[in-house]
């Protein structure tokens, strides 16, 4: 089955600085590659993805990019802001739609 | 409206002892998955329900783990003879799964302590 590692754990930035997140998959079929957000305290919630046929996603300061032959892909966090400070989760999908996730990296972004 | 509903939000059991974690996705959804989130960790996969196909159980740690969905909406995730290491906030989420990018709704999960 898919297996995804997720890369940092920990992860500290200072305040308007980029933060740079890494996950790879190991089952070439995963095609859906979401990334969740989770604040202390709260449930995760999506706050972007991406699909294999793209290679790069931006929506505002967020960018995700995936390299299919690699089997990687990677959050971006640009001019980072104390309330990106959550657990962020990487995950992969196949056809399926089964979900796995990473490990999570705690962001701490300081003031 | 409403969205994914997980009751209770806290459980304390004694070893041994089984419990029922209920969760209420949200309506017309067809998707359900479990995850088991230990203190500090990531989101574990449990299992995973897709309409009316036979449910995916490969991430049940042990036997002492069932889950059921009633009739496409409610299930139950039932552990039994809980052990210690079985404490850790179990999220139940559901999806609506007519894109490939249909989001996960999580519930507030619920936090199993077993003493």
């Amino acid at each position: 089955g898919e297996n995804v590692e997720q890369h940092p754990s920990t992860l500290s930035v200072q305040e308007g600085d980029s933060a740079v997140i890494k996950c790879t998959y190991s089952d070439s079929a995963s095609n859906y590659f979401p990334w969740y957000k989770q604040e202390l305290g709260k449930r995760p919630q999506l706050i972007i993805d991406i699909r294999s046929n793209v290679g790069e996603k931006k929506d505002q300061r967020i960018a995700v990019t995936l390299n299919k032959t690699a089997k990687h892909f990677s959050l971006h966090i640009t001019e980072t802001q104390p309330e990106d400070s959550a657990v962020y989760f990487c995950a992969a999908a196949d056809s399926s739609y089964k979900l796995i996730f990473g490990s999570g990296t705690r962001l701490l972004v300081r003031p | 409206g409403a969205g994914v509903s997980q009751s209770p939000s806290n459980k304390v059991t004694e070893k041994g002892k089984d419990v029922e974690l209920r969760c209420d996705p949200i309506s017309g959804h067809t998707a359900l998955y479990w995850y088991r989130q230990s203190l500090g960790q990531g989101l574990e996969f449990l299992i995973y329900f897709q309409g009316n196909s036979a449910p995916d159980k490969s991430g049940l740690p042990s036997d002492r783990f069932s889950a059921e969905r009633t009739g496409g909406s409610v299930s139950t995730l039932t552990i039994q003879r809980t052990q210690q290491e079985d404490s850790a906030v179990y999220l139940c989420a559901s999806s609506i799964l007519q894109s490939p990018s249909s989001p996960l709704h999580f519930g507030n999960g619920t936090r199993l302590t077993v003493t």
